[in-house]
C-alpha cells in the first residue's frame, strides 16, 4: 500500500484567511514534503521533514508554515496569501531520508480569492 | 547548474511503441526517477535508475546513461490511458532525498 492522503482535496480561501492543508501516511515513512504544482508546470519543492525535523526549506515565504506532529502526519499552514499562491499542493512521503522512492499524495487544490 | 530537458509534446498511436528522452546537466548526480501524471492528477511513480542500463517493468522501460546525461522512459503497446505528462526528476548527491522535476512530456495517445 503506497497511500499518501490529503485533505481538503479543495480549498478556496480569502487573502486574509488562516487555514491549514493536512496529509497523513501509515506506510511507516519517515520522510515527508510538500511540493507545489502550478497548472503545466513540474512540482516544485517546498519543504523536506526528516524524522520530523524539518531538513530541507526552499526559501518558501513565511506566510506557509510546515508542522509536522509526528512520524504519520504533515501539516501545511497558510496565512495571509496571494492569489498567485494558487495551485496544487502535494504532499509526498518515502521510506527514508534519502535513496527511497517519493510517493506523492493526490493533492490539495488550493484558490485564493 | 542544474538542466534537465524533455520534449513538451509527443504524439503517438495506440498500440505502437514511444520513447521519451530526457537529458540533464548536473553536478553530484545520484538517481533519475521517472512519474506519470494524468491531468488533475498527483503524480504517480513509473521507475528508478541509478546505475547504467535498462530497467523493465512490464510495458514500461527505463534506461539510464551516466556518462552521457541521458535517460529515456519506454512505453510498450501503447493504450489510450497512457495519454499523461511524464516527468523526469532527478537526485543530486548531498541533496537530501530532494527532486528535481523536468518540465514534463505531455504525450497524446490517438487511435
Amino acid at each position: 500500500d503506497t497511500e499518501v492522503t490529503q485533505t481538503p482535496k479543495h480549498l478556496v480561501m480569502g487573502m486574509t484567511n488562516k487555514k491549514s492543508l493536512k496529509c497523513e501516511q501509515h506506510m511507516g515513512h519517515r520522510a515527508m514534503y510538500w511540493y507545489k504544482q502550478k497548472a503545466k508546470k513540474p512540482p516544485e519543492l517546498m519543504f523536506v521533514y526528516s524524522y520530523e525535523k524539518l531538513s530541507i526549506n526552499e526559501s518558501v515565504p513565511s506566510r506557509f508554515s510546515p508542522e509536522c506532529p509526528n512520524s504519520s502526519l504533515l501539516n501545511l499552514h497558510l496565512h495571509a496569501l496571494q492569489p498567485e499562491d494558487s495551485a496544487l499542493y502535494l504532499c509526498a512521503s518515502s521510506q527514508g531520508g534519502y535513496g527511497n522512492t517519493i510517493y506523492f499524495g493526490e493533492g490539495s487544490w488550493l484558490t485564493v480569492v | 547548474g542544474q538542466n534537465i530537458d524533455q520534449p513538451t509534446e509527443m504524439t503517438a498511436t495506440e498500440g505502437a511503441i514511444v520513447q521519451i528522452n530526457c537529458t540533464y546537466q548536473t553536478s553530484g548526480f545520484n538517481g533519475l526517477f521517472w512519474y506519470q501524471q494524468h491531468a488533475g492528477e498527483a503524480p504517480t511513480f513509473l521507475s528508478y535508475n541509478v546505475l547504467d542500463g535498462l530497467e523493465e517493468k512490464g510495458r514500461f522501460s527505463s534506461f539510464l546513461s551516466r556518462s552521457k546525461g541521458y535517460s529515456y522512459l519506454l512505453l510498450k503497446e501503447l493504450q489510450m490511458k497512457d495519454s499523461a505528462s511524464y516527468l523526469c526528476a532527478w537526485r543530486v548527491t548531498g541533496g537530501g532525498n530532494k527532486l528535481t522535476f523536468g518540465t514534463g512530456t505531455q504525450l497524446k495517445v490517438e487511435l
